[in-house]
């Protein structure tokens, strides 16, 4: 079964519009950790975030910032004031800590199109 | 460099072929992953090192999938017999605590 669900599969944004991606995840473990990973076309998943399943505080990243709420499953993220720079895929993962290893577990994806 | 690379970066095989891919984790990276990501999905998960110690490979799809990393170093994911269902994007990750950082991958088309 599939434990993080990615439901958007594109957002097409004008430059300097925010958007938001969201993801839901399924864990029964209470301590997990959340993460997003951005890939550009070059193909190489860059690291963005992680967060840990205690720390529920938002946390903001230049233009980047990210929505956890344990209470609906949800760790979501925002892209304001969005530039071309921005298109790429972005993954939301979870790592549980009952399964082995710190393996992540990823969503389908968000393919985010920013056109000037 | 800094980062993890993955060597080669394509690979054609004929069906039926063996092939080797190579990933150089970032030095002194204990823990080592392999993914497989087919096109339009996210990655999914095959093999775990510790150091040397393959700790899990739950997730080789079939046991033409062999990975080893004899040194706790570079590692090698070989896939013997290659079937079309085998392209995809091999990428590899290396990570000292949680955080996972990916090499460029290996993209193999079966012909």
């Amino acid at each position: 079964a599939q434990k993080v669900t990615q439901a958007q599969t594109e957002i097409s944004v004008v430059e300097k519009e925010d958007v938001t991606l969201d993801c839901v995840y399924e864990t029964r473990d209470t301590t997990y950790y959340l993460f997003w990973y951005k890939q550009p076309p070059s193909g190489e998943l860059v690291f963005l975030i992680r967060r840990n399943s205690f720390d529920e505080q938002n946390e903001i990243s230049g233009r980047y910032s990210w929505n956890f709420q344990k209470s609906t499953s949800s760790f979501n993220f925002t892209i304001t004031a969005s530039q071309v720079v921005d298109s790429a895929v972005y993954f939301c993962a979870l790592s549980e800590t009952t399964d082995s290893w710190g393996k992540l577990q990823f969503g389908a994806g968000t393919q985010v199109v920013v056109t000037p | 460099g800094a980062g993890v690379s993955q060597s080669p970066r394509y690979k054609v095989a004929k069906r039926g072929q063996d092939v080797a891919l190579r990933c150089d984790p970032i030095s002194g990276h204990v823990s080592l992953f392999w993914y497989q990501q087919a096109l339009g999905q996210g990655p999914e998960f095959l093999t775990y090192f510790q150091n040397e110690a393959q700790l899990d490979k739950s997730g080789l799809p079939s046991d033409r999938f062999f990975a080893e990393r004899p040194e706790g170093s570079v590692s090698t994911l070989k896939i013997q017999r290659t079937q079309q269902e085998d392209s995809a994007v091999y990428l590899c990750a290396s990570s000292l605590a949680y955080e996972q950082y990916f090499g460029p991958g290996t993209r193999l088309t079966v012909t």
